[in-house]
């Protein structure tokens, strides 16, 4: 089993639909989480960092869930913008996961 | 404004030749990292430097190497020992080393002809 696992898509939704990613990681020791977003040939940049209680930044909800070893990512109200290469990484040794394409349609 | 850049944005080089990546940072962060991405992959580790004058081996780094003289600075070497170098190297860098939140440079996409 991989470390870091992600559906590569692509996640094809219409505007203003909710749209949800799971990664799922091994090593249960993990303790830092976080999810970044990459744009076509650019560099990845930090969407939100995970907690234990779960957070959320706008349209944007992340939860851990320890016991099933996975992290989501959900979006509501999909903006035309929002599509973009989604990638968690996990862990002290920052392990990042392949990345799920998500297309916003209009 | 503080940040990473990294130069040049495109290169070329010829097969056998050696080239050097350069990356820099103004964020006074002391961890400073290098990743690989291949096209519709994930990125890969190949070196990281918690502190000036020290660095360690990430999961790839056969091929490469680097040297963390400055805190700003860290050089990244693509060697012509490293078979498959075309790809897109990103420098990040963090405040502190292990699980904190690395922030990356805008990437150098290398190209061996």
């Amino acid at each position: 089993r991989k470390e870091v696992e992600q559906d590569p898509g692509p996640f094809n939704v219409p505007e203003g639909a909710t749209v949800a990613f799971n990664c799922t990681y091994s090593n249960s020791a993990s303790q830092s989480f976080f999810w970044y977003r990459q744009d076509c040939r650019k560099e990845p940049k930090l969407l939100m960092s995970v907690y234990s209680s779960g957070n959320e930044d706008g349209r944007f909800t992340a939860q851990l869930n320890r016991a099933s070893q996975y992290i989501s990512l959900l979006i509501r109200d999909s903006k035309l913008s929002d599509s973009a290469t989604y990638l968690c990484v996990v862990g002290q040794n920052f392990v990042f996961g392949p990345g799920t394409r998500l297309s916003v349609l209009p | 404004d503080g940040g990473i850049t990294q130069s040049p944005k495109y290169l070329f080089r010829k097969e056998g030749q050696n080239v050097t990546l350069s990356c820099e940072q103004n964020l006074n962060h002391d961890a400073m990292y290098w990743y690989r991405q291949d096209p519709g992959q994930g990125l890969r580790l190949i070196y990281y430097s918690q502190i000036v004058n020290d660095f360690q081996k990430g999961d790839i780094a056969e091929g490469y190497s680097v040297s963390r003289e400055k805190k700003e600075s860290f050089p990244l070497t693509v060697t012509s020992a490293q078979k498959n170098p075309t790809a897109f190297y990103l420098c990040a860098s963090s405040i502190g080393g292990t699980g904190q939140e690395q922030f990356f440079g805008p990437g150098t996409r290398l190209t061996v002809l």
